[in-house]
């Protein structure tokens, strides 16, 4: 009820391509879905977050899709850069103080100039 | 964005020593603040809950006398590594909530923990 599955493990795109990830989760009290990308030694910085009342958000090249009856959510990074190389987490939560996130283990990205 | 800070961001010490590691909240007032671990090319751990003026609830498995966290004011929240062992070696991180509208959490840079 507390996972969230995050795949693929690894994805290798050319510069220019759009790179998908997706999350799957179980818990249907979860209410607030966000992506977090970090870099190598650094801390995972927000990217872009959604709620269940909406199917889809952009901000900038980044694009959450969400299907609410199938438990799943996924991000799409439009005109990938090499500077897009990064390990990008999806999360998901009960959106109300206190509450932890539940994690997906994270995909690699690398983007080939 | 929100910020959080962590101090130290590297730090080495010998086994048996303690090490404290404090995390900030800039620009903002966080009643709860979050304490994750991080082993190489894995996820986030979490370790323990935060609250401002009550005791910090841990995760099943985490260690609450070895890792012993004190979060005394809105903006500040310590963990203390005591009796480090060269297994406490990690990534440890940071998080705090953002009140408002989505409840946002930001992080901290993390602080690299080596025990020799």
């Amino acid at each position: 009820q507390q996972q969230v599955k995050q795949s693929p493990q690894s994805l290798i795109v050319q510069k220019g391509g759009i790179p998908i990830i997706n999350c799957a989760y179980e818990n249907t009290a979860f209410d607030y879905f966000p992506w977090y990308q970090q870099f190598p030694g650094k801390g995972p910085a927000l990217l872009i977050a959604i709620r269940p009342d909406v199917s889809e958000k952009k901000e900038g090249r980044f694009t959450i899709s969400f299907n609410k009856s199938a438990k799943q959510f996924s991000l799409h990074i439009m005109d990938s850069q090499p500077g897009d190389s990064a390990t990008y987490f999806c999360a998901a939560t009960k959106n109300q103080a206190g509450t932890a996130l539940i994690f997906g283990k994270g995909t690699t990205l690398s983007v080939s100039s | 964005g929100a910020v959080v800070s962590q101090h130290p961001s590297r730090v080495i010490c010998k086994s048996g020593t303690s090490v404290k590691i404090e995390c900030r909240s800039l620009d903002f007032q966080a009643t709860t603040m979050f304490w994750y671990r991080q082993f190489p090319k894995q996820s986030l751990m979490l370790m323990a809950t935060s609250n401002e003026g009550s005791k910090a609830t841990y995760e099943q498995g985490v260690e609450k006398d070895k890792f012993l966290i004190n979060h005394a004011s809105l903006t500040l929240s310590t963990l203390t590594v005591t009796s480090a062992h060269p297994e406490d070696s990690s990534f440890y991180i940071c998080s705090a909530w953002l009140a408002g509208g989505n409840y946002e959490q930001y992080f901290g840079p993390g602080t690299r923990l080596t025990v020799t």
